[in-house]
């Protein structure tokens, strides 16, 4: 069974940094892109980055390009988000998102979470 | 970027009602469409995938079908359990970008 558990939220003050992880497990991690979305209280979903099975290619959306950085460890079957400079607007779910094997990149499989919350 | 958008933001329905929503693209992204649902408290779920394939697992009462700028999910009779909110996502392109999202709620 595919599982993916996300893990590192938390309250952080503005300015502040957060790791966020997600463990993967039930699939042969190594082959598959990844991807972190996120849902603001209330609001919609929104894509925050991507990563190639092998980390050679990455992505990122304007609004986290500078302050986020996604990485994975094979070896670990983990991915990871390290968040610096967080802002008020940066408070959200954020999912761990698997890509299909297919070669295709969109999100197929998500975990179910992790809430960071950016206040003072 | 390619914006999404996505109507109607909220619909009413009764179980049984055929349910249509729509999504536009800014511009052309083929077949790179995808169709999410969302229940409170859960995460997303795959419903189609490029555009009209529908992902295993799905009852057959969903479709969808587009191609280039203009997409469309189809509920054909609405179930108990699909009162939930769905969104589109193109994937054409980074950064992949989202409808805002059609929540259907009981009427």
């Amino acid at each position: 069974e595919v599982q993916l558990v996300e893990s590192g939220g938390g309250l952080v003050k503005p300015g502040g940094s957060l790791r966020l992880s997600c463990a993967a497990s039930g699939f042969t991690f190594s082959s598959y892109s990844m991807n972190w979305v996120r849902q603001a209280p209330g609001k919609g979903l929104e894509w925050v980055s991507s990563i190639s099975s092998s980390s050679s290619y990455i992505y990122y959306a304007d609004s986290v390009k500078g302050r986020f950085t996604i990485s994975r460890d094979n070896a670990k079957n983990s991915l990871y988000l390290q968040m610096n400079s967080l802002r008020a607007e940066d408070t959200a779910v954020y999912y761990c998102a698997r890509d299909p094997a297919s070669g295709s990149y969109y999100p197929d499989y998500w975990g179910q979470g992790t809430l960071v919350t950016v206040s003072s | 970027d390619i914006q999404m958008t996505q109507s109607p933001s909220s619909l009413s329905a009764s179980v049984g009602d055929r349910v249509t929503i729509t999504c536009q693209a800014s511009q052309d992204i083929s077949n790179y469409l995808n169709w999410y649902q969302q229940k409170p408290g859960k995460a997303p779920k795959l419903l189609i995938y490029d555009a009209s394939n529908l992902e295993t697992g799905v009852p057959s009462r969903f479709s969808g079908s587009g191609s280039g700028t203009e997409f469309t999910l189809t509920i054909s009779s609405l179930q108990p359990e699909d009162f939930a909110t769905y969104y589109c996502l193109q994937h054409n392109s980074y950064p992949q970008t989202f409808g805002q999202g059609t929540k259907v709620e009981i009427k």
